[in-house]
């Protein structure tokens, strides 16, 4: 079994739309959470850091669901440069695990 | 610059030949990871350092495989007798002492290599 799994997609939706992507770990001594964004052809770079308790950066709402062993990710009123891969990261031991990423495109 | 940077940022090589990758982590950052990426998928852990301590190698796919860092700061990835499977996009990252895992890490731009 992965360590991490995610839906790969696509998602496409159109601009202003919310999208939701979800990722299930499969340690349950996980430690730390994470979503990464990666544009093609480009490195992947930290959206942000994923808590119990949720967190929210301007239109992006991340949840985590120990007891389900379940994180999130919304993206609310979408925008075309918000299309990328997004990546979720689970840190166990000393090690990342990243997902194989889910796919967005926002339509104009 | 203030960020991971990695070189070369292309190689294009013959199967069968040796090549090396370069890693400059951001300063200070004491722990150092190494990962590779395939075409459409996801990063696959290769090798990780922290400070002194050994290496974890267990994401090393063969022993053509190696890396060292060298002063606890630059590291060299080197592929031996280089194989058409191993063309991929090699990432370096680096993270901060401190506060262990709630500290993130910082990717370079990678190394696209392609072994003809």
């Amino acid at each position: 079994r992965k360590e991490v799994e995610q839906d790969p997609g696509p998602f496409n939706v159109p601009e202003g739309a919310t999208v939701a992507f979800n990722c299930t770990y499969s340690n349950s001594a996980s430690q730390s959470f994470f979503w990464y964004r990666q544009d093609c052809r480009k490195e992947p770079k930290l959206l942000m850091s994923v808590y119990s308790s949720g967190n929210e950066d301007g239109r992006f709402t991340a949840q985590l669901n120990r007891a389900s062993q379940y994180i999130s990710l919304l993206i609310r009123d979408s925008k075309l440069s918000d299309s990328a891969t997004y990546l979720c990261v689970v840190f166990t031991g000393n090690q990342f695990y990243f997902g194989t990423g889910t796919s967005l495109t926002v339509i104009p | 610059g203030a960020g991971v940077s990695q070189s070369p940022s292309n190689k294009v090589t013959e199967k069968g030949k040796d090549v090396e990758l370069r890693c400059d982590p951001i300063s200070g950052h004491t722990a150092l990871y190494w990962y590779r990426q395939s075409l459409g998928q996801g990063l696959e852990f290769l090798i990780y350092f922290q400070g002194n301590s050994a290496p974890d190698k267990s994401g090393l796919p063969s022993d053509r495989f190696s890396a060292e860092r060298t002063g606890g700061s630059v590291s060299t990835l080197t592929i031996q007798r280089t194989q058409q499977e191993d063309s991929a996009v090699y990432l370096c990252a680096s993270k901060r002492p401190g506060a262990a895992h709630q500290e993130t890490q910082y990717f370079g731009p990678g190394t696209r290599l392609l072994v003809l």
